[in-house]
């Protein structure tokens, strides 16, 4: 089946710094990209929609100058998370929607930040 | 909006016993419901979904029956497998069609033991 990675898996930074991770869809063309951050015991919540070659649409209460989401290729899409501070720490998740083939998402598998 | 309720975990089995994960929601309209499993260091992955009511989805011994009356979607499996352990999320789309705009669940984490 299809496959998205998703790097890095776990990353742990300081306090200011910015990080970014990484959406690869690897066999398929994505259209669109999803990117979910999860607290713990929580639910996985929708941050932002991004198409390729045009801005991102954020989610209602999203910093869009906190999280950047550039999606420059059909197969590649980033998440920057600026100056990032402990309430930043969260499970962040990316899904791809193969083109063409509609309800079909295909999740990475995650990136754990600590921002210490 | 929309919402998605399901039990908290982790619920831990025994082999081969019978497996519930209650799923409820909240939502207008007709919205497509979801359970999708994510396997230790891998991607969430859809393991089954409904489009309308009464609708059964089913798949790997998986069955979930959306219930409109009662704006459920339990997921049951009549025999778990220690190869069932996972992280189970039921989720929905608002609308069959536009389905990919997805609320999730908080995730319910499977143990079963030998």
């Amino acid at each position: 089946g299809a496959v998205v990675s998703q790097h890095p898996s776990r990353v742990i930074c300081k306090s200011g710094t910015s990080v970014k991770i990484e959406c690869r869809s690897l066999d398929f063309q994505a259209t669109t990209m999803f990117w979910y951050r999860q607290f713990p015991k929580q639910s996985l919540m929708l941050m932002a929609t991004s198409n390729e070659g045009s801005k991102a649409t954020y989610e209602q209460g999203v910093e869009k100058d906190k999280f950047l989401i550039n999606h420059a290729s059909l197969t590649l899409s980033t998440l920057t998370v600026t100056s990032a501070h402990p309430e930043d720490s969260s499970f962040y998740i990316c899904s791809a929607e193969q083109a063409l083939a509609n309800e079909k998402l295909f999740f990475g598998s995650g990136t754990q930040l600590s921002v210490l | 909006g929309d919402s998605v309720t399901q039990m908290e975990g982790p619920v831990t089995l025994s082999e081969e016993a019978f497996l519930t994960i209650n799923c409820t929601y909240t939502a207008t309209g007709y919205p497509s419901l979801f359970w999708y499993v994510q396997y230790p260091g891998e991607g969430l992955q859809l393991l089954l979904k409904a489009t309308k009511a009464d609708d059964k989805g089913s798949n790997k011994g998986f069955e979930a029956t959306y219930r409109k009356e009662t704006t459920s979607f339990h997921l049951e499996k009549g025999s778990v497998q220690v190869s069932d352990s996972a992280v189970y999320f039921c989720a929905l789309a608002p609308f069959t069609g536009g389905g990919n705009k997805l609320t999730f669940g908080t995730g319910t984490q499977l143990k079963v033991e030998l």
